[in-house]
């Protein structure tokens, strides 16, 4: 089973700041991995797909970047409705698996 | 816009078998890959296994041995069976659909709480 560990487990930032959310695999997972937002009570999001691709509606000012065991997901400058839970996700090989999760909080 | 729905019991004892299943409007099963994913109270998530269109399944080995996902293009329907359920077993079920043939995922439902409790 891949591990997704991601970094760091909570990040306290003011809106109009830049976000950086790391997602490190335990073995390669090419460019097979995905990012989701989870609000409280909501179900994830897709936000980023195969490293760099933005999903259907999602704003410019998130990005994906990385390959092979390193990722990063970047809020270029952060927006209210932004704080939350992200997690990466990889499809490299099954079983899917997820990271345990960044907190993004407002500082 | 394709709208997926979890339905089933909210409690379950132990040893006994979770059921859960989500309904799919707007759009079809046909051509997608369909999953099954949860997440105990506080913590993150796991992909528990999905169903092709065509019945073709594949599951979290990890659950392997109690798992059995199944797929009703009649009804525009999967569902999700988890025998010989413990407390370790309570979460929240989300059932999603696939992005295209890929293993992420692009529509997720609300999302149902089930307690394995006496």
């Amino acid at each position: 089973e891949i591990v997704l560990t991601q970094s760091p487990a909570t990040l306290s930032l003011s809106p109009g700041e830049r976000a950086t959310l790391s997602c490190r695999a335990s073995q390669s997972v090419s460019s097979y991995l995905a990012w989701y937002q989870q609000k409280p009570g909501q179900a994830p999001r897709l936000l980023i797909y195969d490293v760099s691709t933005r999903a259907t509606g999602i704003p410019g000012r998130f990005s994906g970047s990385g390959s092979g065991t390193d990722f990063t997901l970047t809020i270029s400058s952060l927006e209210p409705e932004d704080f939350a839970v992200y997690y990466c996700q990889q499809r490299s090989a099954w079983p899917y698996t997820f990271g345990q999760g960044t907190k993004l909080e407002i500082k | 816009q394709v709208q997926l729905q979890e339905s089933g019991p909210g409690l379950v004892k132990p040893s006994e078998t979770l059921s859960l299943t989500c309904s799919v409007s707007g759009g079809s099963l046909s051509g997608y890959y369909w999953s099954w994913i949860r997440q105990p109270p506080g913590k993150g998530l796991e992909w528990i296994g999905y169903v092709y269109y065509t019945g073709i399944t594949n599951y979290n080995p990890s659950l392997k041995s109690r798992v059995t996902i199944s797929a009703d293009t009649s009804k525009n329907q999967f569902s999700l069976e988890l025998t010989s359920v413990t407390s370790a077993d309570t979460a929240v079920y989300y059932c999603a659909r696939h992005l295209r043939d890929k293993g992420h995922f692009e529509y997720w439902g609300q999302g149902t709480l089930v307690t394995v409790s006496s």
